[in-house]
């Protein structure tokens, strides 16, 4: 079964205590990106990743780091969370960055943060 | 700064009513459009996507785009109780990488 899988679904952090979110899709998706739900805001892109090894900031980057060592994978590193971390993530692939026509962004089942 | 606006809501209608979300965008660059739904506490998943001025149909879910006005818009036909979730509006810029830009998401909520 094509999916993204996602993990942790829920975790609860304190301030400075790092933490990694897994994300791997088992499509052989070369495009990955992460996600941030807030309230009202819809979704903000954090970083994305073109390939192996290529890495770029979104539109909300700080605080946050992540690794594309392998294609499938693309963890979500907050090497020194905060309160205001504290969101619904999503990790998300596809062949192509929008889903263009009909190669359509597949979501992981989300990670509820929240950081203490 | 590209930005896609949507209405909040909660937009209310009855069952079997027409439901119509309608989402504006900033920058003119951008060429494709995406409707995601959002079921309380699930990942979004892709209804429909549009590129071309004029109207898109598929089964009960038509969706509009007006490039002009710069404007999309996604209309639901006989509105059901299992259609009730945030829908997200989204562009993409093919001249930029792709990269998608979300609206905040319209909360529908179809009565019984």
């Amino acid at each position: 079964e094509a999916q993204v899988t996602q993990n942790p679904r829920y975790l609860i952090t304190v301030t400075g205590k790092k933490l990694t979110v897994t994300c791997s899709q088992n499509m052989n998706h070369e495009y990955m990106s992460w996600y941030r739900q807030d309230p009202g805001l819809g979704l903000r892109q954090i970083y994305y990743s073109m390939n192996v090894e290529v890495t770029d900031k979104g539109d909300v980057p700080e605080g946050y780091k992540v690794s594309r060592k392998e294609k499938r994978n693309f963890p979500l590193i907050l090497e020194s969370p905060s309160p205001n971390q504290t969101s619904l993530y999503f990790c998300a692939s596809s062949s192509l960055p929008s889903g263009t026509g009909n190669e359509k962004l597949f979501f992981g089942s989300g990670t509820q943060l929240s950081v203490l | 700064q590209k930005e896609v606006e949507q209405n909040s809501g909660p937009l209310s209608v009855p069952e079997g009513a027409i439901a119509s979300l309608n989402c504006t965008y900033s920058d003119r660059g951008s060429q494709s459009f995406f409707w995601y739904r959002q079921y309380s506490g699930k990942s979004p998943e892709l209804i429909m996507f549009i590129y071309s001025n004029g109207d898109k149909e598929d089964g009960r879910f038509t969706a509009q785009l007006n490039k002009a006005s710069q404007y999309v818009s996604l209309l639901i036909r006989d509105s059901q109780p299992s259609d009730s979730a945030t829908y997200l509006c989204a562009g993409a810029d093919n001249n930029a990488g792709n990269m998608l830009t979300f609206g905040g998401g319209t909360r529908l909520m179809v009565k019984p």
